[in-house]
C-alpha cells in the first residue's frame, strides 16, 4: 500500500459526459501528479500540483483539468468524454516534487462506452 | 522531445533465468533515469533510480547502469523469481536529480514460469 488513494476504482460513462476522479495523496505529500495509461499511448504524464498551485503541464488535453485543494487532495476533471478516453488514470504523489520519488496510487479504470 | 525505448515483450522465462531488459533513451541535457514496476492490479512502484552517468541503481536483486555514451539504462537480474512476474517501466525525468515530468517507455511484460 503506497498510501494514495484514488476514488473511484472504477467508472462507466457515456460519450459526452464529464466525471471527476479525485485522489488523496499520501499524508504531508505536497506534490500530485496525474498519468494516464492506455493501450496505445502508454503511461503519459498530464499535470502536476504543488501545495495547490499548478507546477507543470504535460500531454493533458484542453478538455480535461484538475485542482489541488488546501487539504492537498487533488481532482482530475474529464469533459466532452470521448471513447478514447477509456484509460486507466493514476495519481501519484511526492513530498516535494523535486527529487523524491513519486508514490503511485491504484488507479482508476475509466470505460467511456 | 524526450522519449524512452523500451524492448517489446511480452518475456517469458523459467525461475532462476537471467533477466535483461533493454532501454534506450533519447533526451536534451542531463536526464534521470529511472525503473518502475507494476504489479497485477497494483499502481506503478519505483524499483531503482540513477541520477548521473555511470551511476548503478540496484534494489531486490535488479540492477541498472546509466549510460550515457550509448544512452541506455538496461535492467538486469542474475535469477528471477515466479514474484518478478510483473510490468516493467523505464523512465525517464528531464531533470538531473528530479524526478518530475517523467517520461515512460511503453512497458515490457515479464512472466517467469516455476
Amino acid at each position: 500500500d503506497s498510501g494514495v488513494t484514488q476514488t473511484p476504482k472504477h467508472l462507466i460513462t457515456a460519450t459526452g459526459q464529464r466525471v471527476t476522479l479525485r485522489c488523496s495523496p499520501r499524508s504531508g505529500d505536497l506534490s500530485v501528479y496525474w498519468y494516464q495509461q492506455s493501450l496505445d499511448q502508454g503511461l503519459q504524464f498530464l499535470i502536476q500540483y504543488y501545495n495547490g498551485e499548478e507546477r507543470a503541464k504535460g500531454n493533458i488535453l484542453e478538455r480535461f483539468s484538475a485542482q489541488q485543494f488546501p487539504d492537498l487532495h487533488s481532482e482530475l476533471n474529464l469533459s466532452s468524454l470521448e471513447l478514447g478516453d477509456s484509460a486507466l488514470y493514476f495519481c501519484a504523489s511526492s513530498a516535494t516534487g523535486l527529487t523524491e520519488t513519486q508514490y503511485f496510487g491504484p488507479g482508476t479504470r475509466l470505460l467511456v462506452l | 522531445g524526450d522519449s524512452v525505448t523500451q524492448m517489446e515483450g511480452p518475456v517469458t522465462l523459467s525461475e532462476e533465468a537471467f533477466l535483461t531488459i533493454n532501454c534506450t533513451y533519447t533526451a536534451t541535457g542531463y536526464p534521470s533515469l529511472f525503473w518502475y514496476v507494476q504489479y497485477p492490479g497494483e499502481g506503478l512502484q519505483l524499483l531503482l533510480k540513477a541520477t548521473k552517468a555511470d551511476d548503478k541503481g540496484s534494489n531486490k536483486g535488479f540492477e541498472a547502469t546509466y549510460r550515457k555514451e550509448t544512452t541506455s539504462f538496461h535492467l538486469e537480474k542474475g535469477s528471477v523469481q515466479v514474484s518478478d512476474s510483473a510490468v516493467y517501466f523505464c523512465a525517464l525525468s528531464p531533470y538531473q536529480g528530479g524526478s518530475e515530468k517523467l517520461v515512460f517507455g511503453k512497458g515490457t511484460k515479464l512472466t517467469v514460469n516455476p
